[in-house]
């Protein structure tokens, strides 16, 4: 069963770092781009980031470029997500996603996990 | 940024009903539209790709269609089940961005 677990979501306060974990299992993300999305409470969705299957590659939302950081681990199957500099508005839920590739780029997301969520609060 | 308008925000229907959400894209984005489905405190799930291609294991009541700025998501015959947010995605250029949401109720 493929299955995207996500974790390191907490209270944090303005300022401050936070690190976000994904484990997938059921499949090797060797073999896929993956993604960050986040969603505000009760708000629609919002895409941050995208790393090629080795990691050689990352694209980034204007909104978190410079503050926000995509990495995996191959070798455990984990993708991860490290914010700097946090503020209310990163107030959310932030969900991994596998991307499938078609027409030479890999932005359709085919598996998400369950989310973590991330309250930034004072 | 493609803005991406989906319409209705909300729509309350019965069972067995024929429902429609429509997306419109602030420009042509071919046929480089996602639909996905998202239940309460869930991660969203894919139904459709590439604008009106069924994703495995998605039931075949679940159909969509369009190409440049307009698409329409249909369900043939609403299912308790489908009771969820559906939300529009484009991928013709990024960032990539996803429709506000269209909250689909049980009348």
């Amino acid at each position: 069963q493929l299955l995207l677990v996500e974790s390191g979501g907490s209270v944090v306060l303005p300022g401050r770092s936070l690190r976000l974990s994904c484990v997938a299992s059921g499949f090797t993300i060797s073999n896929h781009a993956m993604h960050w999305v986040r969603q505000a409470p009760g708000k629609g969705l919002e895409w941050l980031a995208i790393i090629s299957y080795d990691g050689g590659d990352e694209t980034y939302a204007d909104s978190v470029k410079g503050r926000f950081t995509i990495s995996r681990d191959n070798s455990k199957n984990t993708l991860y997500a490290q914010l700097n500099n946090v503020s209310p508005d990163d107030t959310a839920t932030y969900y991994c996603a596998r991307g499938y590739c078609s027409r030479a780029s890999c932005y359709t997301f085919d598996n998400w996990g369950q989310g973590t969520l991330v309250t930034v609060s004072s | 940024d493609i803005q991406m308008t989906q319409s209705p925000s909300s729509l309350s229907a019965s069972v067995g009903d024929r429902v429609s959400i429509t997306c419109q894209a602030s420009q042509d984005i071919s046929y480089y539209l996602n639909w996905y489905q998202q239940k309460p405190g869930k991660g969203p799930r894919l139904l459709i790709y590439d604008a009106s291609n069924l994703e495995i294991g998605v039931p075949s009541r679940f159909s969509a269609s369009g190409s440049g700025t307009e698409f329409t998501f249909t369900i043939s015959s609403l299912q308790p089940e489908d009771i969820a947010t559906y939300y529009c995605q484009q991928y013709e250029d990024l960032p990539i961005t996803f429709g506000q949401g269209t909250r689909l109720e049980m009348k």
